[in-house]
C-alpha cells in the first residue's frame, strides 16, 4: 500500500526557476493538502482541497499554486522561486476533514533548496 | 505570539525514563488535539488523538488536555530508544469544509538513550 507519494525527493533550483511538487494518493482520500516546514517552527499549512476541482488557501499561500483535476494528484507548483521557499515540502491526505478526528496520512516529504 | 507554543528542546533521558511533552495554545476555540511523531527524514505520524478535555491512554502513551488552562501533554511511559523522534502537538477547531486545518507546534526533539 503506496499511501502518499511525493515527487522529487530532492531538488536545488535556482532563484526565478518554477517547478512542480507531484503528489499521488491511492486511499480515495477526499480532502489533500500541502504543508512546509522550517526548522524549529512545526508545519505550515500552504494549500488544501476538500475534493476534485476545489481548492483553498492554507496560512502561507504566496508563491505557490495548486490545482485537483483527480482525487488521486494535488500538484504544488512553485512561480519564481525564491530563497524564502527554501523548505521541506509535505503532502498530506485524509478521508474527511481533520477536525473530525480522521487520521492525516503525510507523505515522505520533499527536500528543496533555493540558491 | 503563536497560537501554539512547544519547546523545541532537545530532551534527552535515560531508557525507562518517563518523558513529559507539552504545549501551550491561545486560541479557545481549539477543540480537536493531536500528537504526532516524526522521525528523521520522514513524515509526522499520528500518535494521539483527544477531543476537548480529558485523558486518554493507549500503551505506553497518556495524552492529557486541559482547556481551562489552555495546555495539552504528552506522557511516554518506559521510554525506549525507538521513541527518539521529533513529537508535534496540533491543535484544530471543527468548522465544517474547513479542512480541519490543523495549527502545528514546533516540535520537541526527544532522545532516548539506551
Amino acid at each position: 500500500n503506496a499511501g502518499v507519494t511525493q515527487t522529487p525527493k530532492f531538488r536545488i533550483l535556482k532563484i526565478g526557476q518554477s517547478m512542480t511538487l507531484q503528489c499521488t494518493q491511492d486511499m480515495n482520500h477526499n480532502y489533500m493538502y500541502w504543508y512546509r516546514q522550517d526548522p524549529g517552527m512545526g508545519l505550515k499549512l500552504i494549500y488544501y482541497s476538500v475534493g476534485a476541482g476545489i481548492t483553498d488557501k492554507g496560512e502561507v499561500p504566496n508563491g505557490y499554486n495548486v490545482s485537483r483535476s483527480t482525487t488521486e494528484d494535488f500538484p504544488l507548483r512553485l512561480e519564481l522561486a525564491a530563497p524564502s521557499q527554501t523548505s521541506v515540502y509535505f503532502c498530506a491526505s485524509s478521508r474527511v476533514q481533520t477536525s473530525s478526528g480522521n487520521t492525516i496520512y503525510f507523505g515522505e516529504g520533499s527536500w528543496l533548496t533555493v540558491v | 505570539q503563536k497560537e501554539v507554543e512547544q519547546d523545541p528542546g532537545p530532551l534527552s533521558v535515560p531508557e525507562g525514563a518517563i518523558v513529559s511533552l507539552n504545549c501551550t495554545y491561545s486560541n479557545s476555540a481549539f477543540q480537536y488535539f493531536m500528537w504526532y511523531r516524526q522521525y528523521s527524514r520522514k513524515g509526522p505520524e499520528l500518535l494521539m488523538y483527544t477531543y476537548s478535555s480529558g485523558n486518554k491512554e493507549d500503551g505506553r502513551f497518556t495524552a492529557q488536555v486541559d482547556k481551562s488552562s489552555k495546555y495539552i501533554s504528552l506522557f511516554i511511559r518506559d521510554s525506549q530508544p525507538s521513541d527518539s523522534a521529533t513529537y508535534l502537538c496540533a491543535m484544530t477547531i471543527a468548522i465544517y469544509n474547513q479542512g480541519g486545518k490543523l495549527i502545528f507546534g514546533q516540535g520537541t526533539e526527544l532522545s532516548v538513550k539506551p
